[in-house]
């Protein structure tokens, strides 16, 4: 079974540039999360899809960050504009139905 | 009361030794407990987790040790190996809600041959 997949794995900016990272779940998992991950600290949830539909976004910067989810598998991160404190590592994970969800392996972004 | 507290930060351990890392919870709605585990450039791969119900899980040589009552629980790794040299992370969720996990600050842990 393929894992979730995640791209581009590494990505450097200026800051106020854009961009904007790609999720592939694991076939069948109809919940997809991302997570933001700042060095040296625990993942964070930006966002929860269930199918297409978003479940929690508390803790997304609407003002510069907006996700999609368009047919329930494959889901966009993006960030318009970069700021310098949006440097980390974005995860993505899926779940089917269980409580374990499995990550891919991270974009890590740098905004200089 | 959403925050989950880990520590220590870092651990240094001899190969064989037993490496204990200890998380805290405030929410008594949290009924999930995973244990994490993340090498360099890699994802977080679950390692174990633990529901409430039961005070110990044990599978190889890792263990989570629950308390229920001080909302606290702890992973143990027996036998360390140069092998487990990676960074771990406790979290919790509630089950049947959106499944949100809240993630303990980490615990970068180093053993030594």
């Amino acid at each position: 079974e393929a894992g979730v997949a995640q791209s581009p794995r590494y990505k450097i900016i200026e800051k106020r540039q854009s961009v904007a990272f790609w999720c592939n779940p694991i076939s069948g998992h109809a919940t997809l999360y991302w997570y933001q991950q700042i060095l040296g600290q625990g993942p964070k949830l930006l966002i929860q899809f269930q199918n297409n539909g978003v479940v929690d976004d508390s803790q997304l910067p609407k003002d510069r960050f907006s996700a999609e989810r368009l047919k329930g598998v494959d889901s966009t991160l993006k960030i318009q504009p970069a700021k310098l404190e949006d440097s980390a590592v974005y995860l993505c994970a899926s779940t089917l139905l269980s409580d374990t969800q499995y990550f891919g392996p991270g974009t890590r972004l740098t905004v200089l | 009361q959403q925050q989950v507290k880990q520590s220590p930060q870092s651990l240094i351990v001899q190969k064989g030794g037993i490496s204990i890392i200890n998380c805290a919870y405030e929410n008594t709605a949290f009924d999930y407990f995973p244990w994490y585990q993340q090498f360099p450039g890699k994802g977080p791969a679950l390692l174990i987790a633990i529901r409430p119900d039961v005070s110990e899980k044990k599978e190889g040589r890792f263990t989570i040790s629950f308390n229920k009552s001080a909302k606290q629980f702890s992973l143990h790794i027996m036998d360390s190996q140069p092998g487990d040299s990676a960074t771990y992370f406790c979290a919790a969720s509630i089950s049947g809600n959106t499944g949100k996990l809240i993630f303990g600050q980490g615990t970068t842990l180093q053993v030594k041959p």
